[in-house]
């Protein structure tokens, strides 16, 4: 089956750096993305990971292991606009194309 | 360039009544998805659409809900009749596709809320 799991909510201070992680096991894989979500709004493309690594995109960085199926978001100078819930998600390659397969997300509240 | 468009953006009806949403993709995007997020939960897959194929609608209630992408571009999903468990955000989302070479990044509409009373 498909299951990948983050923690449900985290809390950070403005300033600080938060880490988001988020373990998968899946087939099919081919790739971990992260999205954002703020509340009442669809959620908008932070990175994308096909190989092992970090990519970094300003103050947010994405890791992925693929061996150990995990993967994390680093958020850097937490901002109080970047509360919001962030989600993973993996891409599935099957019929003929792909979907992405989300976690639960993770609600982060940053505090002044 | 426009964004995916979805309507309405919120619907308020009393179980066993039909409702219906819209969808309109980011053009030239061939791959269209239709997922539901429940709250405090990440989308989950309805269905894929590979042009005007519907590829994967194994996660859809047949029983009560329909789908359709006429002449590949448009799509609208319906259900009939709602029940209260329905009640979520319908989100609408489009992608380049495999063939297009690009990393399939999808793009979401703003949603349709439901409420069944």
């Amino acid at each position: 089956g498909q299951n990948i799991d983050q923690p449900t909510e985290m809390t950070a201070t403005e300033g600080a750096i938060v880490q988001i992680n988020c373990t998968y096991q899946t087939s099919g894989f081919n790739g971990l993305f992260w999205y954002q979500q703020h509340a009442g709004e669809a959620p908008t493309f932070l990175s994308y990971n096909v190989l092992d690594g970090l990519e970094e995109k300003g103050r947010f960085s994405s890791f992925l292991s693929r061996s150990k199926g995990y993967s994390y978001l680093l958020l850097k100078e937490l901002q109080m606009k970047d509360s919001a819930s962030y989600l993973c998600a993996v891409r599935v390659i099957y019929n003929q194309g792909g979907k992405l397969i989300f976690g639960q997300g993770t609600e982060l509240s940053v505090k002044p | 360039e426009a964004g995916v468009v979805q309507s309405p953006r919120y619907k308020i009806i009393e179980k066993k009544q039909p409702v219906a949403f819209w969808c309109n993709p980011i053009s030239g995007h061939n791959t269209l998805y239709w997922y539901r997020q429940n709250l405090g939960q990440g989308p989950e897959l309805l269905i894929r659409y590979e042009n005007e194929e519907a590829v994967d609608d194994s996660q859809l209630p047949k029983d009560r809900f329909s789908a359709e992408r006429l002449k590949g571009v448009d799509s609208t999903l319906k259900i009939q009749p709602a029940e209260l468990g329905d009640s979520a955000v319908y989100l609408c989302a489009s992608s380049p596709g495999l063939s297009s070479g690009r990393a399939e990044e999808l793009f979401f509409g703003e949603g349709s809320r439901l409420t069944v009373l």
